[in-house]
C-alpha cells in the first residue's frame, strides 16, 4: 500500500499569500495518477487536480498542482478567504488507492 | 446534471449488516465504475473500494481493512450501487460516499452516515 504522508498539517497564511502544500508518497505513484480534493465542512470532497497537474473542470487558476514520483505539490498562488479549509492528496495509480491525512489551511 | 444519492445509513449495532444504496442519474451508468469512500468523524478520508463497469467485469476491489466483511454490487437497469456491510465494527463509524469512476473523482454524492454502537 502507497502511504501518502502530507505537510504541514496545518498551515497558517492570510489572504492573497502564496500556499504550498507537499504530498510525499511511500513509493513511486505510477503515471502521475494523482489527485488533490478540497473539503469545506459538511460537504463532499471537490476535485481540484487529477494527473499531478491538470486543474478539473471550473477550478480557477490559482490552483495548480506539479510533481512526479513520490514528490508532489499543491500551490494556491493568492489566497482567498473561502480556500482557507481542507485539502487531501489521493494516488489511484494502484490498490488499494490511498489518501494523504489532510492539510488544513488556516 | 450528474447526480449521485446515497443511502441506507443508520444507527446499527455491532455485528450486524447494513446495505447502503447510491442512486445515479444524469449520465450513462453502464459506462462508469463506481467508487465507495468513507471519513470517520473528524477524520480523513479512507478509500473504500470501488466496482468496475460491466464492460469490465463488474469485479470489484476492496481496501484491506474490510476484504471480506463489506462487498459491492451495481443494478446497471436501475443505475444504482451497493455497498454491502457485514460484521459491522465500532470503527465502521462514518460518513459513507460513493463517487463516480475509479480514477480521480469528479463527482460525488453528499454522504450517508453510518454510526456503529451498542
Amino acid at each position: 500500500e502507497i502511504v501518502l504522508t502530507q505537510s504541514p498539517g496545518t498551515l497558517s497564511l492570510s489572504p492573497g499569500e502564496r500556499a504550498t502544500l507537499s504530498c510525499r508518497a511511500s513509493q513511486s505513484v505510477i503515471s502521475s495518477y494523482l489527485a488533490w480534493y478540497q473539503q469545506k465542512p459538511g460537504q463532499a470532497p471537490r476535485l481540484l487536480i487529477f494527473g499531478a497537474s491538470s486543474r478539473a473542470t471550473g477550478i480557477p487558476d490559482r490552483f495548480s498542482g506539479r510533481g512526479s514520483g513520490t514528490d508532489f505539490t499543491l500551490t494556491i498562488s493568492r489566497l482567498e478567504p473561502e480556500d482557507f479549509v481542507l485539502y487531501y492528496c489521493h494516488q489511484y495509480g494502484s490498490f488499494p488507492n490511498t489518501f494523504g491525512q489532510g492539510t488544513k489551511l488556516e | 446534471e450528474v447526480q449521485l444519492v446515497e443511502s441506507g445509513g443508520r444507527l446499527v449495532q455491532p455485528g450486524r449488516s447494513l446495505r447502503l444504496s447510491c442512486s445515479s442519474s444524469g449520465f450513462t451508468f453502464t459506462d462508469f465504475a463506481m467508487t465507495w469512500l468513507r471519513q470517520a468523524p473528524g477524520k480523513g478520508l479512507e478509500w473504500v473500494g470501488y466496482i468496475r463497469s460491466n464492460s469490465y467485469g463488474g469485479t470489484a476491489e476492496y481496501a484491506a481493512s474490510v476484504q471480506g466483511r463489506f462487498s459491492l454490487s451495481r443494478d446497471d437497469s436501475r443505475s444504482v450501487a451497493y455497498l454491502q456491510l457485514n460484521s459491522l465494527k465500532t470503527e465502521d463509524t462514518a460518513v459513507y460516499y460513493c463517487a463516480r469512476g475509479r480514477s480521480s473523482l469528479f463527482y460525488w454524492g453528499q454522504g450517508t452516515l453510518v454510526t456503529v454502537s451498542s
